[in-house]
């Protein structure tokens, strides 16, 4: 069975970077993720679709700020340059016909 | 302007009913698989069903038997019927296009989100 899991917090300084990371369970280190994004009171956004090589494609009007990398299973999304309005949850998210464990647990990320 | 909106979220008793709505826009609705999320005060996402182009099916155990998603490709406009609603049941929902990418094993994955439809269940 396929578990994202992600650490519940995180926090970092204006304009510094952060590196979040989502790991895929054993086994499963083969599967590529998406990374979203929610702020506060907000609807999720789709950020990027990130691959078990580490190459990745953003979505529309995502910031050069954000980008994503892979190693074995962990998968991880990097911001730099941290604004103000980073602070947010972050989620990785994966579906199959036999994945029903979608999403991590999200991770907050406060910005200093 | 592509984009996807819920409808139809309210107040409904412990045991009713309830139909969801999402109206999709600016993009071909049938050639996408939708999928329906949910996130309760405080918690994460949930993912609650989905449904492929064909007409396919899933759900996960929490929600099967009582839920029905559909979708009316003329209307571009996905469904979510929940019956023998719970308390528990309580969340915002949101409509999600999925993508399915083969780069490494197959998955999909969610690239266009909707703002979501309140249901609360209570006495």
């Amino acid at each position: 069975q396929l578990v994202l899991t992600q650490s519940p917090s995180a926090s970092a300084s204006l304009g510094a970077s952060v590196k979040l990371t989502c790991t895929l369970s054993s086994g499963h280190s083969s599967y590529a993720i998406a990374w979203h994004q929610q702020q506060p009171e907000k609807g999720p956004r789709y950020l990027m679709k990130l691959n078990s090589d580490g190459s990745h494609s953003k979505g529309d009007g995502i910031p050069d700020r954000f980008s994503g990398s892979s190693s074995g299973a962990e998968r991880y999304l990097t911001i730099s340059s941290l604004q103000s309005e980073d602070e947010a949850d972050y989620y990785c998210q994966t579906w199959g016909t036999g994945i029903h464990e979608v999403f991590g647990g999200g991770t907050k990320l406060t910005v200093l | 302007e592509v984009q996807l909106v819920e409808s139809g979220g309210g107040l409904v008793q412990p045991g009713g009913s309830l139909r969801l709505s999402c109206a999709a826009s600016g993009f071909t609705f049938s050639s996408y698989d939708m999928h329906w999320v949910r996130q309760a005060t405080g918690k994460g996402l949930e993912w609650v069903s989905a449904i492929g182009t064909a007409g396919d099916t899933y759900y996960p155990g929490s929600v099967k038997g009582r839920f029905t998603i559909s979708r009316e490709n003329a209307k571009n406009s996905l469904y979510l019927q929940m019956n023998s609603l719970r308390a528990g049941d309580t969340a915002v929902y949101y409509c999600a296009r999925a993508v399915y990418s083969g780069y490494d094993l197959p998955i999909w994955y969610f690239d266009l989100w909707g703002r979501g439809t309140l249901v609360t269940v209570s006495s």
